[in-house]
């Protein structure tokens, strides 16, 4: 099984709401990443866990929290969310460590749009 | 990391080869290099990835020469699935961070 899933495909949330993505793979993988990508726009890294713990937050803002609560799954908890968070947001997954060097397959993200 | 330059946007035909080309001049004696492919709502797929001279798997060859200030991803005989944006990266086996380039939209056309 070589898929990442991601749910929900689309979401639509307030700018009061709190939500939450999550990501999903079965591959034995340990490393975990979420990036966001804008229309027209090239993927941007967010965040990286190594083996379940956080290894990179490229200075995120704090209305996203990310949480990896065992080796398969991952989440981003969204919080008081602004018009601009609105984009794609794309989980992948990788051998250990992550690297830019190891493939890393990627889930078919979220539609995030926040009015 | 190394910047990578890509064309914009390119355009072929459906049977012809594409050769699209990727310059990351200030690459590093360690760094490799990785192309992905995007289809509109989906998340990227790996293609190929390098480190000198060619490479080729099932679904491209990678071209690099010998100062690796350049590479080349070559499609042979696209068809109109190969629609896409074809992403050009440095990687090295040390770097956490992944940093996409602007990359390339290929259009086919019948």
């Amino acid at each position: 099984d070589t898929e990442v899933t991601q749910t929900p495909k689309h979401l639509v949330m307030g700018m009061t709401n709190k939500k939450s993505l999550k990501c999903e793979q079965h591959m034995g993988h340990r490393a975990m990443y979420w990036y966001k990508q804008k229309a027209k726009k090239p993927p941007e890294l967010m965040f990286v866990y190594s083996y379940e713990k956080l290894s990179i937050n490229e200075s995120v803002p704090s209305r996203f929290s990310p949480e990896c609560p065992n080796s398969s799954l991952l989440n981003l908890h969204l919080h008081a969310l602004q018009p601009e968070d609105s984009a794609l947001y794309l989980c992948a997954s990788s051998q250990a460590p992550p690297s830019s060097y190891n493939e890393q397959f990627f889930g078919p993200g979220t539609r995030l749009t926040v009015l | 990391l190394a910047k990578t330059t890509q064309p914009i946007s390119m355009d072929s035909y459906e049977g012809q080869e594409v050769n699209i080309t990727c310059s990351h001049n200030n690459i590093a004696t360690n760094d490799y290099i990785t192309w992905y492919q995007q289809f509109p709502s989906q998340g990227p797929r790996f293609i190929i990835q390098g480190y000198k001279t060619k490479v080729t798997n099932e679904v491209a060859s990678l071209f690099i020469p010998a100062d690796r200030k350049s590479s080349t991803l070559s499609l042979p005989r696209v068809s109109l699935s190969d629609t896409a944006v074809y992403y050009c990266l440095v990687a090295n086996t040390g770097g956490f961070k992944t940093i996409f380039g602007a990359g390339t939209r290929l259009f086919v056309k019948a």
